[in-house]
C-alpha cells in the first residue's frame, strides 16, 4: 500500500506553544484528512482538505493541502493540555482508498 | 445521525475460537474500511468494502480472516481460530459515495484480546 511519512513521531511542548506536524507521500491524493486519537478511542476527524493549495482552519487548528498534492501540514496554535493525543494524517487516493500516516504523539506540559 | 457503530467494544477470546466484529456505517454511507491498530502503532489498512462487494483486501491476511458487507445489516470482520498475535484494536470507518473527495469517519473500535 501507499506509504505516508508523518513527522515528527513525537513532540513534547509547553502549554501555550504552537505545534506543527506534516505528512508527505510518494503519490498524489485527492483529499487530505487530519485526525486526532485519544487513548482507547477511535480517530476523530479534525480537518478535511479538498484542493491543492487549500488552507483551512478549525479553531486553533490550521491545515494546508500542498500544491504538489503530495503533502500536507497541520498547525496547532497556543496548545492546551487537552490537545494531548496522537494525530494522524490520511490521504484519499483516486481509487477512494484512505492511507494513513504513522502518527504524531503530542504531549503538552502544563 | 448516529456515527459509525462498532460492537462489541471489548472482546475476549481463547486461542482457537472465532471472533466476529461488527460495524454499522453512518446512515447513507455505502463504503466501509477496516483497520487494525497495535498498541503505540498506527492504523494498518485491512480491507475496503462496498455493499456486497470487496473492493480491496490487500491488507488482510490470506488465512483465517474474512470480511463481508451484506446488502442488509452491518459489515462483519471475522477471524477464525484466533491466535495471541491477533490481539489488537480493530477500527471500522465509513464514507459516502465513491468517486468524490470525501471524508472517512471512524467507530470507537473493538479491542480484541486473545488469551
Amino acid at each position: 500500500g501507499q506509504q505516508l511519512n508523518q513527522s515528527p513521531q513525537s513532540m513534547f511542548i509547553q502549554e501555550g506553544e504552537d505545534v506543527s506536524m506534516n505528512c508527505t507521500s510518494s503519490s498524489i491524493f485527492n483529499t487530505w484528512l487530519w485526525y486526532k486519537q485519544d487513548p482507547g478511542e477511535g480517530p476523530v476527524l479534525l480537518i478535511a482538505l479538498y484542493k491543492a493549495g487549500e488552507l483551512t482552519s478549525n479553531g486553533r487548528l490550521t491545515a494546508q493541502f500542498g500544491i504538489t498534492r503530495k503533502d500536507s501540514f497541520l498547525n496547532i496554535s497556543a496548545s492546551i493540555p487537552s490537545d494531548v493525543g496522537i494525530y494522524f494524517c490520511a490521504g484519499q487516493s483516486v481509487g477512494n482508498q484512505f492511507y494513513f500516516g504513522t502518527g504524531t504523539s503530542l504531549t503538552v506540559i502544563p | 445521525n448516529a456515527g459509525v457503530m462498532q460492537n462489541p467494544r471489548h472482546l475476549v477470546r481463547r486461542r482457537g475460537q472465532e471472533a466476529r466484529l461488527r460495524c454499522s456505517p453512518m446512515k447513507g454511507h455505502s463504503h466501509v474500511y477496516w483497520y487494525r491498530q497495535l498498541p503505540e502503532e498506527g492504523l494498518k489498512f485491512m480491507v475496503y468494502l462496498q455493499k456486497e462487494n470487496i473492493i480491496d483486501e490487500s491488507g488482510m491476511p490470506k488465512e483465517r480472516f474474512s470480511a463481508e458487507f451484506p446488502k442488509e445489516g452491518p459489515s462483519i470482520l471475522r477471524i477464525q481460530q484466533v491466535v495471541r498475535g491477533d490481539s489488537a484494536a480493530y477500527f471500522c470507518a465509513s464514507s459516502p459515495v465513491q468517486g468524490a473527495s470525501t471524508e472517512a469517519f471512524f467507530g470507537q473500535g473493538t479491542r480484541l484480546t486473545v488469551v
